[in-house]
Protein backbone atom coordinates (compact mmCIF):
# COMPACT_ATOMS: atom_id res chain seq x y z
CA UNK A 1 0.00 0.00 0.00
CA UNK A 2 0.90 3.75 -0.39
CA UNK A 3 2.38 5.72 2.11
CA UNK A 4 3.29 9.28 2.70
CA UNK A 5 5.66 10.69 5.12
CA UNK A 6 6.23 14.14 6.12
CA UNK A 7 9.01 15.71 8.65
CA UNK A 8 8.97 17.49 10.97
CA UNK A 9 5.71 17.21 12.48
CA UNK A 10 6.38 20.26 14.80
CA UNK A 11 9.07 23.22 13.90
CA UNK A 12 10.03 26.91 15.46
CA UNK A 13 12.53 29.14 13.73
CA UNK A 14 13.29 32.35 13.63
CA UNK A 15 12.65 35.06 11.47
CA UNK A 16 14.79 35.30 8.34
CA UNK A 17 16.53 31.79 9.21
CA UNK A 18 15.87 28.96 6.20
CA UNK A 19 13.23 25.80 5.97
CA UNK A 20 13.33 23.11 4.64
CA UNK A 21 10.49 20.02 5.08
CA UNK A 22 10.39 16.80 3.32
CA UNK A 23 7.86 15.12 2.13
CA UNK A 24 8.41 10.96 0.78
CA UNK A 25 5.63 8.53 -0.88
CA UNK A 26 6.30 5.09 -0.95
CA UNK A 27 4.34 1.90 -2.81
CA UNK A 28 3.84 4.27 -6.16
CA UNK A 29 5.62 5.30 -9.04
CA UNK A 30 5.64 8.41 -10.58
CA UNK A 31 3.12 10.37 -8.33
CA UNK A 32 2.17 13.53 -8.56
CA UNK A 33 2.86 15.80 -5.09
CA UNK A 34 1.76 18.86 -3.79
CA UNK A 35 2.63 21.55 -0.97
CA UNK A 36 -0.40 22.89 0.83
CA UNK A 37 -0.64 25.74 3.60
CA UNK A 38 -3.40 25.55 6.17
CA UNK A 39 -3.80 28.67 8.17
CA UNK A 40 -5.46 28.31 11.73
CA UNK A 41 -9.20 27.59 11.43
CA UNK A 42 -9.09 27.69 7.50
CA UNK A 43 -9.16 25.81 4.21
CA UNK A 44 -6.30 24.63 2.10
CA UNK A 45 -3.74 26.42 0.11
CA UNK A 46 -2.35 24.50 -2.83
CA UNK A 47 1.56 26.36 -3.06
CA UNK A 48 3.13 23.91 -5.63
CA UNK A 49 2.71 20.88 -7.41
CA UNK A 50 4.28 18.14 -9.58
CA UNK A 51 3.98 15.73 -12.22
CA UNK A 52 7.64 14.79 -12.72
CA UNK A 53 11.21 15.12 -11.14
CA UNK A 54 12.60 18.46 -11.82
CA UNK A 55 8.54 19.66 -12.66
CA UNK A 56 7.29 21.99 -10.54
CA UNK A 57 4.14 24.87 -10.87
CA UNK A 58 3.41 27.45 -8.60
CA UNK A 59 0.25 28.67 -7.86
CA UNK A 60 0.95 31.39 -5.63
CA UNK A 61 3.68 33.97 -5.39
CA UNK A 62 5.24 33.86 -2.15
CA UNK A 63 8.59 33.61 0.09
CA UNK A 64 8.58 29.58 -0.48
CA UNK A 65 10.01 27.43 -3.80
CA UNK A 66 9.86 23.50 -4.20
CA UNK A 67 12.28 21.00 -5.55
CA UNK A 68 11.42 17.54 -6.85
CA UNK A 69 14.79 16.04 -6.90
CA UNK A 70 13.76 12.62 -6.83
CA UNK A 71 10.31 10.24 -8.40
CA UNK A 72 9.03 10.07 -4.95
CA UNK A 73 10.82 13.11 -2.49
CA UNK A 74 9.08 16.73 -2.22
CA UNK A 75 10.73 19.66 -0.63
CA UNK A 76 9.49 22.95 0.58
CA UNK A 77 12.25 25.22 1.38
CA UNK A 78 13.20 29.39 2.18
CA UNK A 79 16.23 30.73 2.04
CA UNK A 80 14.37 33.28 4.36
CA UNK A 81 11.56 32.85 6.88
CA UNK A 82 8.79 35.33 7.59
CA UNK A 83 6.77 35.61 10.27
CA UNK A 84 3.77 35.53 7.65
CA UNK A 85 5.17 31.95 6.92
CA UNK A 86 3.96 30.24 9.84
CA UNK A 87 1.20 27.52 9.00
CA UNK A 88 -0.23 24.04 8.81
CA UNK A 89 2.28 22.45 5.72
CA UNK A 90 0.38 19.66 3.91
CA UNK A 91 2.19 17.48 1.38
CA UNK A 92 0.06 15.54 -1.00
CA UNK A 93 0.31 12.72 -3.76
CA UNK A 94 -1.90 11.85 -6.14
CA UNK A 95 -1.67 8.38 -9.35
CA UNK A 96 0.03 9.45 -12.10
CA UNK A 97 -2.64 10.45 -14.63
CA UNK A 98 -4.77 12.55 -12.50
CA UNK A 99 -3.04 15.78 -13.66
CA UNK A 100 -3.98 14.97 -17.39
CA UNK A 101 -7.91 14.70 -16.12
CA UNK A 102 -8.42 11.08 -14.67
CA UNK A 103 -9.92 12.38 -11.50
CA UNK A 104 -11.41 9.47 -9.62
CA UNK A 105 -8.70 8.74 -7.46
CA UNK A 106 -8.34 12.17 -4.90
CA UNK A 107 -5.41 13.55 -2.80
CA UNK A 108 -3.71 12.07 0.11
CA UNK A 109 -2.62 13.71 2.61
CA UNK A 110 0.35 13.61 5.28
CA UNK A 111 0.10 14.42 8.32
CA UNK A 112 1.62 17.96 8.06
CA UNK A 113 4.09 20.03 9.20
CA UNK A 114 3.37 22.51 12.37
CA UNK A 115 5.30 25.78 11.27
CA UNK A 116 6.01 28.75 13.63
CA UNK A 117 8.26 31.44 12.83
CA UNK A 118 9.02 33.51 15.78
CA UNK B 1 -14.66 34.89 -8.30
CA UNK B 2 -15.21 30.97 -7.71
CA UNK B 3 -15.25 29.86 -4.28
CA UNK B 4 -16.54 26.59 -3.02
CA UNK B 5 -17.51 27.62 0.74
CA UNK B 6 -19.31 26.02 3.93
CA UNK B 7 -22.54 27.46 4.85
CA UNK B 8 -21.61 27.07 8.68
CA UNK B 9 -18.16 27.29 10.34
CA UNK B 10 -19.36 24.98 13.36
CA UNK B 11 -22.13 22.47 14.23
CA UNK B 12 -22.81 20.41 17.33
CA UNK B 13 -24.97 17.36 17.62
CA UNK B 14 -25.70 15.19 20.01
CA UNK B 15 -24.24 11.02 19.76
CA UNK B 16 -26.53 9.06 17.92
CA UNK B 17 -27.97 11.71 16.03
CA UNK B 18 -27.21 12.18 12.28
CA UNK B 19 -24.81 15.31 10.95
CA UNK B 20 -25.21 16.88 8.03
CA UNK B 21 -22.73 19.27 6.49
CA UNK B 22 -23.54 21.77 3.40
CA UNK B 23 -21.15 23.09 1.28
CA UNK B 24 -22.13 25.54 -1.44
CA UNK B 25 -20.30 25.80 -4.63
CA UNK B 26 -20.25 28.94 -7.43
CA UNK B 27 -18.32 27.43 -10.73
CA UNK B 28 -21.06 25.02 -12.00
CA UNK B 29 -17.95 23.89 -14.12
CA UNK B 30 -16.90 21.70 -11.36
CA UNK B 31 -17.21 18.13 -12.12
CA UNK B 32 -16.37 16.21 -8.92
CA UNK B 33 -16.03 16.84 -5.59
CA UNK B 34 -14.76 15.15 -2.70
CA UNK B 35 -15.55 15.26 1.64
CA UNK B 36 -12.83 15.04 3.72
CA UNK B 37 -12.18 14.98 7.64
CA UNK B 38 -9.47 16.50 8.84
CA UNK B 39 -8.70 15.60 12.99
CA UNK B 40 -6.95 18.00 15.22
CA UNK B 41 -2.94 18.04 14.02
CA UNK B 42 -3.45 15.40 10.87
CA UNK B 43 -3.66 15.89 7.43
CA UNK B 44 -6.98 15.86 5.40
CA UNK B 45 -9.11 12.39 4.96
CA UNK B 46 -10.69 11.29 2.42
CA UNK B 47 -14.25 10.35 3.01
CA UNK B 48 -16.40 9.87 0.02
CA UNK B 49 -16.52 11.84 -3.67
CA UNK B 50 -19.28 12.25 -6.09
CA UNK B 51 -19.45 13.29 -10.00
CA UNK B 52 -21.57 15.73 -11.26
CA UNK B 53 -23.12 12.75 -12.92
CA UNK B 54 -24.49 11.64 -9.81
CA UNK B 55 -26.71 13.28 -7.40
CA UNK B 56 -26.50 10.66 -4.66
CA UNK B 57 -23.41 8.63 -3.31
CA UNK B 58 -23.61 6.52 -0.31
CA UNK B 59 -20.63 5.16 1.99
CA UNK B 60 -20.23 3.38 5.54
CA UNK B 61 -22.61 5.48 7.92
CA UNK B 62 -21.70 8.64 5.24
CA UNK B 63 -23.73 9.90 2.05
CA UNK B 64 -23.30 12.61 -0.49
CA UNK B 65 -25.77 14.57 -1.85
CA UNK B 66 -24.99 16.73 -5.02
CA UNK B 67 -27.70 18.99 -6.23
CA UNK B 68 -26.37 20.74 -9.32
CA UNK B 69 -29.28 23.46 -10.00
CA UNK B 70 -28.24 25.01 -6.98
CA UNK B 71 -24.60 24.23 -6.60
CA UNK B 72 -25.11 22.61 -3.08
CA UNK B 73 -23.06 20.07 -1.81
CA UNK B 74 -24.23 17.90 1.61
CA UNK B 75 -22.60 14.84 4.04
CA UNK B 76 -24.98 13.46 6.06
CA UNK B 77 -23.56 11.44 8.49
CA UNK B 78 -25.51 8.64 10.41
CA UNK B 79 -25.49 7.94 14.10
CA UNK B 80 -23.03 9.87 14.14
CA UNK B 81 -20.10 9.21 17.30
CA UNK B 82 -17.66 10.96 18.93
CA UNK B 83 -14.85 9.69 16.74
CA UNK B 84 -16.71 12.03 14.01
CA UNK B 85 -15.70 15.30 16.00
CA UNK B 86 -13.47 16.73 13.78
CA UNK B 87 -13.42 19.55 10.77
CA UNK B 88 -14.71 18.30 7.54
CA UNK B 89 -13.66 20.42 4.28
CA UNK B 90 -15.40 19.96 0.88
CA UNK B 91 -13.54 20.35 -2.31
CA UNK B 92 -14.15 20.51 -6.20
CA UNK B 93 -12.09 20.48 -8.97
CA UNK B 94 -12.75 21.31 -12.51
CA UNK B 95 -11.65 18.64 -15.53
CA UNK B 96 -9.48 21.93 -16.80
CA UNK B 97 -7.91 22.28 -13.93
CA UNK B 98 -6.74 18.63 -13.61
CA UNK B 99 -6.09 17.20 -9.77
CA UNK B 100 -6.16 21.07 -8.53
CA UNK B 101 -8.82 20.92 -5.65
CA UNK B 102 -10.26 24.10 -4.60
CA UNK B 103 -11.12 23.51 -1.00
CA UNK B 104 -13.90 25.40 1.43
CA UNK B 105 -13.17 26.76 4.51
CA UNK B 106 -13.89 23.86 6.75
CA UNK B 107 -17.07 22.75 9.48
CA UNK B 108 -15.72 22.07 12.69
CA UNK B 109 -18.35 19.19 13.81
CA UNK B 110 -18.69 18.45 17.76
CA UNK B 111 -20.28 15.42 18.48
CA UNK B 112 -21.63 15.93 22.45
CA UNK B 113 -22.39 12.83 24.82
Amino acid sequence: SQTIHQWPATLVQPVGSPLSLECTVEGTSNPNLYWYRQAAGRGLQLLFYSVGIGQISSEVPQNLSASRPQDRQFILSSKKLLLSDSGFYLCAWSPAGVAQGDYNSPLHFGNGTRLTVT
Amino acid sequence: GESVGLHLPTLSVQEGDNSIINCAYSNSASDYFIWYKQESGKGPQFIIDIRSNMDKRQGQRVTVLLNKTVKHLSLQIAATQPGDSAVYFCAEMRETSGSRLTFGEGTQLTVNP
